[in-house]
């Protein structure tokens, strides 16, 4: 069964400074999507970024990029220059190119960006 | 705003009533989920349709069942309700339903069971 990990409940960063989230996934399907959401306090979850498991380059999307490490099963998301507003809770999703089209969210990391 | 809209954002019923979530998906896109978040059991998969048919079930109990209608829009209805399906109640949507179609949410509904 696909399963995603987030092992990093919270996370502490300064304002401009880089930081990254890690998610690991584990699945049997060589046909899958990553993809990575945020959901600030006021709940809404927004589309960041999103890793074919056949792609060949690591996705890029603005301030975001994903270290996709396919061997070790990690899709980990790299936030350059921190904002205030990127303060909120990041969740990685998994979804297989077969059987059910759902997505599996991992727990969610927690993010604070500190002036 | 990611073009799903949801109504409403707040809904405050009683345990052993019956609500209804609508969903407007993305224009364009014919794949609809419900999921559900809570405190202890975080974000689960609830159910998809695709143009109007049910594609996939996830972890949705018989006292919930769902639609989706000719203008693709979606319902989603809870009855006796309990405490525990207090949770917050998103639509995504996408526009097939390959593994590669990137699912849009909607801003969810707040559902508190009192």
């Amino acid at each position: 069964a696909q399963k995603i990990t987030q092992t990093q409940p919270g996370m502490f960063v300064q304002e401009k400074e880089a930081v990254t989230l890690d998610c690991t996934y584990d699945t049997s399907d060589p046909s899958y999507g990553l993809f990575w959401y945020k959901q600030p306090s006021s709940g809404e979850m927004i589309f960041l970024i999103y890793q074919g498991s056949y792609d060949q380059q690591n996705a890029t999307e603005g301030r975001y990029s994903l270290n996709f490490q396919k061997a070790r099963k990690s899709a980990n998301l790299v936030i350059s220059a921190s904002q205030l507003g990127d303060s909120a809770m990041y969740f990685c999703a998994m979804r297989e190119g077969r059987g059910f089209q759902k997505l599996v969210f991992g727990t969610g990391t927690r993010l604070l960006v500190s002036p | 705003d990611s073009g799903v809209t949801q109504t409403p954002k707040h809904l405050i019923t009683a345990t052993g009533q019956r609500v209804t979530l609508r969903c407007s998906p993305r224009s364009g896109d014919l794949s609809v989920y419900w999921y559900q978040q809570s405190l202890d059991q975080g974000l689960q998969f609830l159910i998809q349709y695709y143009n109007g048919e049910e594609r996939a079930k996830g972890n949705i109990l018989e006292r919930f069942s769902a639609q989706q209608f000719p203008d693709l829009h979606s319902e989603l209805n809870l009855s006796s309700l309990e405490l525990g399906d207090s949770a917050l109640y998103f639509c995504a949507s996408s526009v097939a339903a390959a593994a590669t179609d990137t699912q849009y949410f909607g801003p969810g509904t707040r559902l508190t069971v009192l």
